[in-house]
């Protein structure tokens, strides 16, 4: 059964700091990894979606890392900002079906 | 959020008291599913559909009815209420699983008394 783990919980970093949010997961046949953000009371937005295939991608100050191997995956913010706050998960496929799993989220707040 | 709404935002129930969440999209995405959030457990997924007709079972199906009759729709029947229902409600849409980002709606705020 695949199972999704987000470490830390929770994270609170000063204005400008670079940071790493990490996702493991248990079983390494993934299709594709995705991370969110979910701003307080608000739905899922993507960020980033990584193949299997790939790995690695990124999005203007974020980037994204996927080692299957070790059934893990990073999210790298580059010069966060005040704005960055907020909830982030990962999601994985699992393998043969057609289910979503997600992990519970690291809370991020960063500090102006 | 884009091309997914959700009706409606907030609703209050009493226990026993039946009702039906609305999806609808306007992609013509083939996959939709529904999850809960609630604190702590994450978003667990609850009932999916690839197609038209086609609906499947996900983590916690318990105590929710769904249908697909159309492309557009996938509406989350609650049958019979009760306290543990109380969460926030997402509906999912995307091409592929597989391949393609998922997209979100807002949500229903959920309380069952």
């Amino acid at each position: 059964k695949q199972e999704v783990t987000q470490i830390p919980a929770a994270l609170s970093v000063p204005e400008g700091e670079n940071l790493v949010l990490n996702c493991s997961f248990t079983d390494s046949a993934i299709y594709n990894l995705q991370w969110f953000r979910q701003d307080p009371g608000k739905g899922l937005t993507s960020l980033l979606l990584i193949q299997s295939s790939q790995r690695e991608q990124t999005s203007g100050r974020l980037n994204a890392s996927l080692d299957k191997s070790s059934g893990r995956s990073t999210l790298y913010i580059a010069a966060s900002q005040p704005g960055d706050s907020a909830t982030y998960l990962c999601a994985v496929p699992t393998s043969g079906t057609y289910k979503y799993i997600f992990g519970t989220g690291t809370r991020l707040k960063v500090l102006a | 959020n884009a091309g997914v709404t959700q009706t409606p935002k907030f609703q209050v129930l009493k226990t026993g008291q039946s009702m039906t969440l609305q999806c609808a999209q306007d992609m013509n995405h083939e996959y939709m599913s529904w999850y809960r959030q609630d604190p702590g457990m994450g978003l667990r997924l609850i009932h999916y559909s690839v197609g038209a007709g086609i609906t499947d079972q996900g983590e916690v199906p318990n105590g929710y009815n769904v249908s697909r009759s159309t492309t557009e729709d996938f509406p989350l029947r609650l049958l019979s209420a009760a306290p543990s229902q109380t969460s926030v409600y997402f509906c999912a849409i995307g091409s592929s699983i597989f391949t393609d980002t998922q997209y979100f709606g807002p949500g229903t705020r959920l309380t069952v008394l």
